[in-house]
């Protein structure tokens, strides 16, 4: 595609109640990224993919947090029994394999998701 | 603590001026140094990545500059336009490779640019 798509755009959801978000990388990119954003705040790491992989779920915030990714492809964040503190916009981002030094590589953002939890 | 912060948090400037947004970082090791432009409703978007030898590099209008010495960064928007309204982003990365999770990104400053 043209570029990372993210849906759904908008998800509003009840207290305790699981939510599924979705990305489509660029692709070609091998690589996958998800990272929170709560209002006024500075974007937060969740997880990093390497293929299928997930070398680093450092910023996954509990275990109410769930990422997979299948075909190198698509991937999908579960929040499970969601709670207020989860409402914020979730962004991925992909890019190519990770070259050297890997820290230099350009991501390129979607959309996001914006998560409303009432 | 490894933490990045941007000032001002919001900047509003008429259209055509040229306008300077700051960064900071306590980051160690430093490996690189990038701003993004987020506009309202999107994803970010790259607009300069600077290592530690580079002190300067332009995207079009914009222009970034990095002291290594200080820690300080700068993002410089020449003829501002309308569409420059945005959040403007600091990310500074941890270390010399490694897992993504040692991005450390800045909240961003917004900036609103008048007619």
């Amino acid at each position: 595609g043209a570029g990372v798509s993210q849906s759904p755009s908008n998800k509003v959801t009840e207290k305790g109640k699981d939510v599924e978000l979705r990305c489509d990388p660029i692709s070609g990119h091998t690589a996958l990224y998800w990272y929170r954003q709560r209002l006024g705040q500075g974007l937060e790491f969740l997880i990093y993919f390497q293929g299928n992989s997930a070398p680093d779920k450092s910023g996954l915030p509990s275990d109410r947090f769930s990422a997979e990714r299948t075909g190198e492809s698509v991937s999908t964040l579960t929040i499970q029994r969601t709670q207020q503190e989860d409402s914020a916009v979730y962004l991925c981002a992909s890019s190519l394999a990770p070259g050297q030094p890997r820290n230099q590589e350009t991501q390129y953002f979607g959309p996001g998701t914006r998560l409303l939890v009432l | 603590k490894n933490q990045v912060e941007q000032s001002p948090q919001s900047l509003i400037i008429l259209e055509g001026k040229n306008c300077t947004l700051q960064c900071n970082y306590t980051v160690s090791p430093f490996s690189n140094l990038r701003w993004y432009k987020q506009d309202t409703g999107r994803g970010p978007v790259s607009l300069t990545i600077m290592t530690f030898s580079e002190n300067t590099k332009s995207n079009g209008r914009y222009t970034a500059t990095l002291d290594a010495d200080t820690k300080q960064s700068s993002l410089h928007i020449t003829a501002s336009q309308l569409s420059d309204s945005a959040s403007y982003i600091c990310v500074v990365s941890v270390g010399y490779g490694g897992s993504q999770g040692n991005l450390i990104f800045g909240k961003g400053t917004k900036l609103s640019v008048k007619p």
